[in-house]
């Protein structure tokens, strides 16, 4: 079975432009979830997506959004970059959502912003 | 809401040593514990989950960890460390009813030949 796939791997943008990343779930699941990785913050919460809704959202400005479509693929969008922003950015899907079901996580975008 | 404390940021040990990661949390209501690992750029696997049941829980490549309630720990533990074990590795809470994991800020373990 495919793992959590994630597209690009590697990003390099300019402060004030925008970026969209990619997430393939595991054939199957249903939830993807999103998290922003940095040296200084460590791994934090960004939202989860269930069946196209948003089920949850961490403490991030409306810069960064997401959706999900039918076919569980999700896409995270981050306007109006900042330095910042600058991180690895991971996905990890679930079958279901807001039960303890075993997170699979992808390898990670990692998004540079000069 | 959660948090979770991982009391060491870099743990070195000797090759065939035991080792003991720390990790401590606090939550308002029951919790699921994981503990994940991640390898140079790489995204985090699943070590070992506890969900319920039994307080010792083992996982893959030898690793265990045991909740403590009391003590609100679930301190990650190997017998005998491999120089492939050297990563990071993340504790991570999930609230009972939540959606999101938590997670604490890692710790380096450094294996030495």
């Amino acid at each position: 079975k495919a793992g959590v796939t994630q597209t690009p791997r590697y990003l390099i943008k300019t402060r004030g432009q925008q970026v969209t990343l990619s997430c393939s779930p595991i054939s199957g699941h249903r939830s993807v979830s999103w998290y922003q990785q940095t040296p200084g913050q460590g791994l934090q919460f960004l939202f989860e997506y269930f069946s196209e809704t948003q089920r949850n959202k961490g403490n991030f400005p409306g810069r960064f959004s997401g959706r999900q479509f039918s076919n569980s693929r999700s896409e995270m969008n981050v306007s109006t970059l900042e330095l910042g922003d600058s991180a690895l950015y991971l996905c990890a899907s679930s079958i279901a959502s807001g039960q303890p079901y075993e997170q699979y996580f992808g390898p990670g975008t990692r998004l540079t912003v000069t | 809401a959660q948090s979770v404390t991982q009391l060491d940021s870099q743990v070195p040990v000797f090759e065939e040593a035991p080792v003991e990661l720390r990790c401590n949390y606090s939550s308002s209501v029951s919790v699921y514990l994981f503990w994940y690992v991640q390898y140079p750029n790489q995204g985090l696997q699943l070590l070992l989950k506890y969900l319920s049941g039994s307080t010792l829980v083992k996982g893959i490549n030898g690793f265990e960890a045991e909740f403590n309630k009391s003590q609100t720990s679930f301190h990650l533990r190997k017998p005998s460390v491999h120089i492939s074990d050297t990563a990071e590795y993340f504790c991570a809470v999930k609230g009972a009813g939540s959606y999101q994991l938590t997670f604490g800020k890692g710790t380096k373990l450094s294996v030495i030949p």
